[in-house]
């Protein structure tokens, strides 16, 4: 079955920069799409079709593609954006959705 | 504004079925499909199912092939979420999502089922 793998963990001083890759095959075909979820809440959307942001979402959260390799770029970091984040897209026929296995983001 | 209101938590013994329901409200139900996901304690997010509100078309990830089943009322703007044979690594939170090309751009609070003998 289709996998996107992730690190599991990234650390950051406040005011740096995070990014957070996702690899799979079916990557330059098929859409990526980022969640944020913060303990004991549902995830949250903050990136759709590889680099869009949807309303409300602030700037400096950013997403980019380069082959099998998505990547989530969180701009200043501060302490609110402690939180485990998700890649998701679909296989290669767009029939099956698939989840990484998260990041954790530790703001240091 | 988009809602998606679950059903409250179950606790069902091994072997059990659960129903969880999911309630839209704040847009036309029928223009976008929802989704199943699950997230077991302290684990990542796995997708269950998915089914068009439209027609009634499903479509299920092969690890719950004929354990779960998604139906819908378009009365009353409700999609359920049925899963059989419980066992105990089945014990999570289940999420419906709203899905489109925007990816799940709205979820529902989630329902914690537990299964406990």
């Amino acid at each position: 079955s289709y996998e996107l793998t992730q690190p599991p963990s990234v650390s950051v001083s406040p005011g740096q920069t995070a990014r957070i890759t996702c690899s799979g095959d079916a990557l330059p075909k098929q859409s990526a799409y980022w969640y944020q979820q913060k303990t004991g809440q549902a995830p949250v959307l903050i990136i759709y079709k590889d680099t869009e942001r949807p309303s409300g979402i602030p700037e400096r959260i950013s997403g980019s593609s380069s082959g099998t390799i998505v990547t989530l770029t969180i701009s200043g970091v501060q302490a609110e954006d402690e939180a485990d984040y998700y890649c998701q897209s679909t296989d290669s026929s767009g029939s099956y959705w698939v989840f990484g296995g998260g990041t954790k983001l530790t703001v240091l | 504004q988009v809602q998606l209101v679950q059903s409250g938590a179950e606790v069902k013994k091994p072997g059990a079925s659960v129903k969880v329901s999911c309630k839209a409200s704040g847009y036309t139900f029928t223009n976008y499909y929802i989704h199943w996901l699950r997230q077991s304690p302290g684990q990542g997010l796995e997708w269950m199912a998915i089914i068009n509100p439209s027609g009634g078309s499903t479509r299920y990830a092969q690890k719950f092939q004929g354990r779960v089943a998604m139906t819908r009322d378009t009365s009353t703007s409700t999609v359920y979420m049925d899963l059989s044979s419980l066992r105990s690594e089945d014990t999570a939170v289940y999420y419906c999502a709203r899905g489109g090309t925007s990816g799940f751009d709205f979820w529902g609070q989630g329902t914690l089922v537990t299964v406990s003998s």
